[in-house]
């Protein structure tokens, strides 16, 4: 098992809330990523980060934000939660301050958004 | 832009027998990795397999192993013997071997069942 967590698992909430979804690792990876999974199962990236401090957005646009002030944490924040939102969001993560294009990127479980 | 193609939503195999999926890639650059990934049902997406551009041989890890035609851009996942545990959505994903942060590029997912 990889060491890299989500949370929650599954969330269901209202209209207009705002939600934080949780990402940590515990592998000192420089690079994070955020990728939201369709009902299609197809996945596209929508924020990563190179390290602290340094967060970029991805090919699919969002709505959502995200954080990087430590090295081992990358939370993803909706401030007001929509049906459109309802999907699998993914993190993950890979080593290398560099490029490291071969090095392998490492999982978290998902969680499963559901906005009603 | 890098684009990653699987044309099998869905694939069956008989338990102890072989199967075969398909990926295709476009890319204009010459370094890049492949990479084929496994999502069990409610579980981390692992890692399957890696190939470099640049090597010519085709990677093997145990039972499975890719056809890597470079010039077809072509790069099909092999399952050899196959197991009950092998169901799960397999991604074929492209990573650039350029500075772009890692970022992975994923194809649509291929649904394998396994019969006993």
């Amino acid at each position: 098992e990889a060491d890299i967590y989500q949370t929650p698992r599954y969330l269901v909430i209202g209209t207009g809330k705002k939600i934080t979804l949780e990402c940590s690792q515990t592998m000192g990876h420089d690079k994070m990523y955020w990728y939201q999974q369709d009902p299609g199962m197809e996945l596209h990236l929508i924020h990563y980060s190179y390290g602290v401090n340094s967060t970029e957005k991805g090919d699919l646009s969002s709505e959502s934000t995200v954080s990087r002030i430590r090295t081992e944490h990358f939370p993803l924040t909706l401030e007001s939660a929509r049906p459109s939102h309802t999907s699998q969001y993914l993190c993950a993560s890979s080593e290398g301050s560099g490029n490291f294009g071969g090095t392998e990127a490492f999982f978290g479980q998902g969680t499963r958004l559901t906005v009603v | 832009a890098q684009t990653v193609t699987q044309s099998q939503p869905e694939m069956s195999v008989q338990e102890a027998e072989t199967v075969t999926l398909s990926c295709t890639y476009d890319t204009s650059e010459s370094d890049y990795y492949l990479f084929w990934y496994k999502q069990p049902p409610s579980r981390q997406m692992i890692l399957v397999i890696r190939q470099e551009a640049y090597k010519q041989q085709n990677a093997t890890e145990n039972r499975f192993s890719v056809n890597f035609q470079k010039a077809a851009k072509s790069f099909s996942l092999k399952i050899s013997d196959s197991q009950l545990g092998d169901a799960a959505m397999y991604f074929c994903a492209y990573r650039s071997g350029y500075n772009q942060g890692g970022k992975l590029i994923f194809g649509q997912g291929t649904e394998l069942s396994v019969k006993p």
